[in-house]
């Protein structure tokens, strides 16, 4: 059973481009997380989405961030025109339902913005 | 918003020895979580704890949910050179928000062989 599978692990945007994360669930699991990871710090909610609804966007920023979970395909967590202050470690989760200990982590997308 | 005090920050050891590290927190948690993150990797659950006063071991880690349900303590006992790595703690709420996580900072181990 493969598990949450986060593309690319690594990438790197000059400042003012878009970056994609992309995150495919582990199957039968249909609610997605989203965190952010700063260096030297512990993660941070971003967005807890299900198939086709964001339920909770309460952490991610106002602007230039956001998520979706379409019928079909992976999350995406998009960010527009980034920052250097974006450069962080952005990990995905997901679970079958919302309790603590079925919520599986991604390996993280670490995106370095130049 | 929910804040988490853990501590130590860091921790240098000598294999062979035990280590403690805690949580604390200035609001309530009906769980209380341990993640092992290595280097480049996303975090691994180690332990969950749901109760109060619960003690669970998971192997040579054991872990406790503090009886005000505001602390938690993760033991590590007879360390290895692969225990290496961050660890967080996380409490999760109950009621209509259940489903976040909100982590404390993390403590480096460094193990010497």
């Amino acid at each position: 059973n493969a598990g949450v599978m986060q593309n690319p692990r690594h990438l790197v945007r000059r400042r003012g481009q878009e970056a994609r994360l992309r995150c495919s669930p582990m199957k039968g699991h249909s609610h997605v997380y989203w965190y952010r990871q700063l260096p030297e710090e512990g993660l941070k909610f971003m967005v807890y989405l299900q198939k086709e609804n964001i339920i909770d966007e309460s952490g991610m920023p106002k602007e230039r961030f956001s998520a979706e979970f379409p019928k079909e395909g992976p999350s995406i967590l998009r960010i527009q025109q980034v920052v250097r202050g974006d450069s962080a470690a952005y990990f995905c989760a997901s679970s079958p339902d919302i309790s603590g200990n079925t919520i599986y982590f991604g390996e993280g997308s670490w995106l370095t913005v130049v | 918003g929910q804040q988490l005090n853990q501590s130590p920050q860091s921790m240098f050891i000598q294999e062979g020895e035990d280590v403690s590290m805690n949580c604390t927190s200035s609001s309530i948690f009906n769980t209380w979580l341990w993640y092992k993150q290595d280097p480049g990797e996303g975090p691994v659950l180690l332990i969950a704890l749901y109760k109060a006063g619960e003690l669970t071991s998971n192997g040579r880690l054991t872990a406790q949910f503090g009886i005000t349900r505001k602390d938690s303590f993760l033991n590590i006992s007879a360390s290895i050179p692969s225990d290496v790595g961050i660890y967080f703690c996380a409490g999760q709420l109950s009621g209509g928000s259940n489903y976040k996580l909100t982590f404390g900072k993390g403590t480096l181990l460094t193990v010497n062989p």
